[in-house]
């Protein structure tokens, strides 16, 4: 069974649409993660939530909003979609909570805006 | 805010061939974890490291942690193709705040 499992895979869309990506862990974790990989695989936290609450929330325009259901569900829903925003997005979760130690990473999610 | 360096940020070896990456800061870091990607996947986690002059093997993979906490090296014995990957050092201080990941060294093996 997929750890940290994320759909889709690949996303290819306009400029300007409206976009989700869900991420699922079946580890039991409490905290998950947003991580944006840019073309140069630097890779930049966005968000975090603990047990469904909102902890981190960096410097992200607010045109990206996550969900998060329940606490082994965490989704990305992104407007208005720029040509900047093409990168590989990746979610993670973490038994450790806010050390942000033992980061478990699902297989990233291609993001293509033309 | 912790920045993490590292270097070299691409290195091509030949199968059987021994290397060493690098992992470098000017800030003290708790911990420091080394992760490996591979194309179309996320990081996995190989090692943390928390003391410093910590040593720790893994396999053909020998980590440690500099004594005073600021940096950290990955050395590869006889390198093999199924080590290529994206190695990524990463570290935050004792509360968890200021995590950061390092640009990364992109490793080819070359059989």
């Amino acid at each position: 069974d997929t750890a940290v499992s994320q759909t889709p895979k690949y996303l290819v869309t306009q400029m300007g649409n409206d976009k989700s990506i869900k991420c699922e862990q079946n580890l039991g974790h409490d905290t998950m993660y947003w991580y944006k990989q840019d073309s140069k695989k630097f890779l930049k936290i966005m968000f975090s939530y603990n047990n469904k609450e909102l902890i981190i929330n960096e410097t992200v325009p607010n045109r990206f909003s996550p969900k998060s259901p329940d606490k082994a569900h965490l989704n990305l829903h992104i407007n208005s979609l720029e040509l900047g925003d093409s990168a590989v997005y990746f979610c993670a979760s973490s038994p450790v909570g806010l050390t942000r130690e033992k980061l478990f990473f699902g297989s990233g999610t291609q993001l293509s805006v033309l | 805010t912790q920045l993490l360096e590292q270097s070299p940020q691409f290195l091509s070896i030949q199968e059987g061939e021994n290397l060493t990456v690098y992992c470098n800061s000017s800030s003290v870091f708790s911990s420091l974890q080394w992760y490996r990607q591979e194309p179309g996947e996320g990081p996995v986690l190989l090692v943390t490291v928390v003391t410093g002059g910590e040593v720790k093997k893994l396999k053909r993979l020998t980590f440690q942690f500099g004594d005073a906490r600021k940096d950290s090296s990955l050395h590869i014995t006889a390198a093999q193709p199924g080590d290529t990957g994206l190695y990524l050092c990463a570290g935050g201080d004792n509360y968890g705040q200021n995590f950061v990941f390092g640009p990364g060294t992109r490793l080819s093996v070359l059989p």
